[in-house]
């Protein structure tokens, strides 16, 4: 079993529309969760990171469900500039490792 | 001003013949870390360095090594590269305490001919 599993899509969305992505992982010891936003060709960049309690960031919410060991990421009113491919991060038993998702690929269309 | 720097750009070599990239970064960070990303694939740990400690994945081939002479830059060599190791290499640090987020240098596209 892959440490983590993402849908690899693609999510074709009209703009202003809602979309949420979800992510699972295997280790229940693991405890840094992120969400990496990466762009055609380029680097991964962060997007944010996920916490206990959830968080928001403009029109990002992130979420961590513990007991099914998964995190989600939700995007309101969606941008065309959001179109990319979106990873999902957690780390291993070595706090100093980390493990990619492939990777969800979101399409904002106009 | 970059954080996490990684020359060349763009690397074409030839079959069998070796290749170093290089990664620099001016934040100071212990941990420096080595990805092959594929196209449509996750990033894939080659290997990590917590200070002058090496940390090599199970699954990395013996045609990479790598060499970190200090805390700001890391190497990355490739022996004989064939043409499965086309790929973008990307060079990441973090501080190294409670599992912290990373950050990526640009990438080095290598074509191997």
């Amino acid at each position: 079993r892959k440490e983590v599993e993402q849908d690899p899509g693609p999510f074709n969305v009209p703009e202003g529309a809602t979309v949420a992505f979800n992510c699972t992982y295997s280790n229940s010891a693991s405890q840094s969760f992120f969400w990496y936003r990466q762009d055609c060709r380029k680097e991964p960049k962060l997007l944010m990171s996920v916490y206990s309690s959830g968080n928001e960031d403009g029109r990002f919410t992130a979420q961590l469900n513990r007991a099914s060991q998964y995190i989600s990421l939700l995007i309101r009113d969606s941008k065309l500039s959001d179109s990319a491919t979106y990873l999902c991060v957690v780390n291993g038993n070595n706090f100093n490792k980390f493990y990619f998702g492939s990777g969800t690929k979101l399409n904002v269309k106009p | 001003d970059a954080m996490v720097i990684q020359n060349p750009r763009y690397q074409v070599t030839q079959f069998g013949k070796p290749v170093t990239l290089s990664c620099s970064q001016t934040l100071n960070h212990n941990v420096m870390y080595w990805y092959q990303q594929k196209s449509s694939q996750a990033p894939k740990l080659l290997f990590h360095y917590y200070d002058k400690d090496f940390n090599n994945e199970a699954d990395t081939p013996d045609n990479f090594q790598s060499r970190r002479p200090n805390t700001s830059f890391c190497f990355l060599d490739i022996r004989s590269p064939g043409l499965g190791d086309a790929a973008m290499y990307l060079c990441a640090t973090s501080r190294g305490r409670d599992a912290e987020t990373q950050y990526f240098g640009p990438g080095t596209r290598l074509l191997v001919l």
